[in-house]
């Protein structure tokens, strides 16, 4: 059936290097994909999304990489800081006006100061 | 813009107990989601709403779990009984428009 998955399920990063979260999706139907953050206590919040249509996104200090081809998304986090500590996840949407997401399991990243 | 609220933010219960929880989307958010996180994983929809009506509720276990919105604005989950697994974080989210849901910061409920 349809799955979103990660690649890694912990990642640590030096404070102000690069950081970069995998994702795998499962269903080429896919159309649109989400990346969320999760600090502890919190509801997930939204980061960045992508349409089936492009392959890149930028936002302040965040990209979001799209490959169809091979069914995987990335986030890459520039200049990480100790706030960007969460877990993220990544989010797929199947259908175009049917707004259910399906989320991957969370990848939980760690800033080392 | 306030956020979407939800109360409680922790509860305790024994199993065989009933449990309620309620929402307040942010306003103006005709559609309105309840989501299941189970520890270490990512989160499940449960049932969404638009406005009053159920969109989708095919992955909410209706023997025991109902949720209603009733004046298309709170909305109540209730799960009655409770068994051990549903020990988990009950997110809300609510959103204007299809791409962009925002969450609350949802109820942590452990069955004992």
């Amino acid at each position: 059936g349809e799955s979103v998955g990660l690649h890694l399920p912990t990642l640590s990063v030096q404070e102000g290097d690069n950081s970069i979260i995998n994702c795998a999706y499962s269903n080429s139907a896919s159309d649109y994909f989400i990346w969320y953050k999760q600090e502890s206590g919190k509801g997930p919040q939204f980061i960045i999304d992508i349409r089936s249509n492009m392959d890149k996104r930028q936002g302040q200090r965040v990209t979001v990489l799209l490959n169809k081809t091979v069914k995987h998304l990335s986030l890459q986090i520039a200049a990480t800081q100790p706030g960007d500590s969460a877990v993220y996840f990544c989010a797929e949407r199947i259908h175009f006006g049917n707004e259910k997401l399906t989320f991957g399991t969370g990848t939980r990243l760690t800033i080392i100061p | 813009e306030a956020g979407v609220a939800q109360s409680p933010r922790y509860k305790i219960i024994e199993k065989r107990q009933s449990v309620a929880f309620w929402c307040n989307p942010i306003s103006g958010h005709a559609t309105l989601y309840w989501y299941q996180q189970i520890l270490g994983q990512g989160p499940k929809l449960l049932i969404q709403f638009q406005n009053n009506g159920v969109v989708d509720d095919s992955q909410l276990p209706k023997d025991r779990f109902s949720a209603e919105r009733l004046k298309g604005v709170d909305s109540t989950l209730k799960i009655q009984p409770a068994k051990l697994e549903d020990s988990a974080v009950y997110l809300c989210a609510s959103s204007l428009v299809a791409e962009e849901q925002f969450f609350g910061p949802g109820t942590r409920l452990t069955v004992l």
